[in-house]
């Protein structure tokens, strides 16, 4: 078990373009979570999936913003026509539902939109 | 809503020196708790949690919390700081429906020798 991983580490961009971050979770970790992290503030929630669904989307989450997990294995979460203030910290977590659901987090990838 | 706030965005203590770091959650229900930290470009570890057993929880690296429901409260404490304590902590409640985590802003603990 690896632990959750996240790729890339970083990006940078221009306004404007589109960016993709992928996550894999814990292997047979069926809730995969996202979270923004800005500086000096803790993260706040984006969305979750449980295997395919995404069951739950934060108002933060603007139309430019889509997450899928297809397969109910890793997710990506994509950003369209960037804007310097998306600029974050893009953290993923995964977990198993039941009764301790406890969430372990990647390591994030560090987005920069120049 | 669930909240949580953290009361001290700033806490230095010297090595050796008991630490306490102040957290209350709001909460229409028994909630669960958690304590994460987060070391400069290192992702968030989970340092303890409380999910309504024991009141008193212990965690990793010595770190302790107590639950106080009648001052809804969820410290963190440690006897004795260690250099490698220094980084954010965040205090956490879980969402009643779907898990998501409710993070605190933040506390940064700095260590001095």
């Amino acid at each position: 078990d690896t632990g959750v991983s996240q790729d890339p580490r970083h990006k940078i961009t221009k306004r404007g373009q589109n960016v993709t971050f992928r996550c894999d979770p814990i292997s047979e970790h069926n809730r995969l979570y996202w979270y923004r992290q800005t500086l000096g503030q803790g993260p706040e929630f984006l969305t979750y999936f449980q295997n395919e669904a995404q069951l739950e989307k934060s108002r933060l989450l603007s139309d430019r913003f889509s997450a899928e997990r297809p397969k109910g294995s890793f997710s990506t979460l994509e950003i369209q026509r960037t804007e310097q203030g998306d600029s974050a910290m893009y953290l993923c977590a995964s977990s198993f539902a039941g009764v301790s659901d406890t969430q372990y987090f990647g390591p994030g990838t560090r987005l920069t939109v120049l | 809503a669930q909240s949580v706030t953290q009361l001290d965005s700033h806490v230095s203590v010297s090595e050796g020196t008991p630490v306490l770091l102040r957290c209350n959650y709001s909460s229409s229900y028994s909630p669960s708790l958690f304590w994460y930290v987060q070391h400069p470009n290192k992702g968030l570890q989970l340092l303890l949690k409380y999910t309504s057993a024991a009141t008193l929880v212990k965690g990793i690296n010595g770190f302790e919390a107590e639950f106080k429901k009648s001052e809804t409260s969820f410290h963190l404490t440690k006897p004795s700081a260690h250099m490698s304590d220094a980084a954010e902590y965040f205090c956490v409640v879980r969402a009643n429906q779907g898990g998501k985590l409710i993070f605190g802003q933040g506390t940064e603990l700095s260590v001095k020798p």
